[in-house]
């Protein structure tokens, strides 16, 4: 059972196209973060967000932490090939803050 | 010093054998931590140590997985009498844990397969 539920599953679009990525879940957590994978690599941090509410912008990404920091998405604008990847979101136990739960992630494909 | 290394980065064997997979963290971590990834799916964590103290182990972490941290730098990770189930990446990370919040830094992940 995975603790955090991300959606979609899969994203294919073409170049220049805006999208959303989303991660929900039941449970409160003291910290999310968003990571990309490539294949046969480890996952690679692009944010941590800590704060309900908190929306921390990385060039053309845009990440929003739940106001009651349950959940939280992922904004790309004007994405590119090089964008393609597997998106991770993992959150931080509220009362163990060093184990982290990870989604199943987002394959996203941008094609050119 | 330029991330978390792995080795080895792939790794084949039979069913049967033993194997043991190396992480050398960011050096000034206090924190090291092992995941399990399966195609298709996220992380899963196995095990965290602070320092040398090995602080949690997860249920996926069966008798015939071990995992130390001796001087409180680099680990290993060792299954014993592997299975074709265990077929997996292992990824590493480390961090600096201090407050009430930790980022984790990965390394490059051994692919594990078992024949």
């Amino acid at each position: 059972t995975q603790l955090l539920e991300q959606s979609p599953q899969f994203l294919s679009i073409q170049e220049g196209e805006n999208l959303t990525v989303y991660c929900n879940s039941s449970s409160v957590f003291s910290s999310l973060q968003w990571y990309r994978q490539e294949p046969g690599e480890g996952p690679v941090l692009l944010v941590t967000v800590v704060t309900g509410g908190e929306v921390k912008k990385l060039k053309r990404l845009t990440f929003q932490f739940g106001d009651a920091r349950k959940d939280s998405s992922l904004h790309i604008t004007a994405a590119q090939p090089g964008d393609t990847g597997l998106y991770l979101c993992a959150g931080a136990g509220q009362s163990n803050f060093n184990k982290f739960y990870f989604g199943s992630g987002t394959k996203l494909n941008v094609k050119p | 010093d330029t991330g978390v290394s792995q080795d080895p980065r792939h790794k084949i064997t039979k069913r049967g054998q033993n194997v043991t997979f190396r992480c050398d963290p960011i050096s000034e971590h206090n924190r090291l931590y092992w995941y399990r990834q399966t195609l298709g799916q996220g992380p899963e964590f196995l095990t965290y140590f602070q320092n040398e103290a090995q602080l949690e182990k997860s249920r996926l972490l069966s008798d015939r997985f071990s995992a130390e941290r001796p001087k409180g730098s680099f680990s290993t990770l060792e299954i014993q009498r592997t299975e074709q189930g265990d077929s997996a990446m292992y990824l590493c990370a480390s961090s600096w844990g201090t407050g009430s919040f930790d980022t984790q830094y990965f390394g490059p992940g051994t692919r594990l397969t078992v024949l």
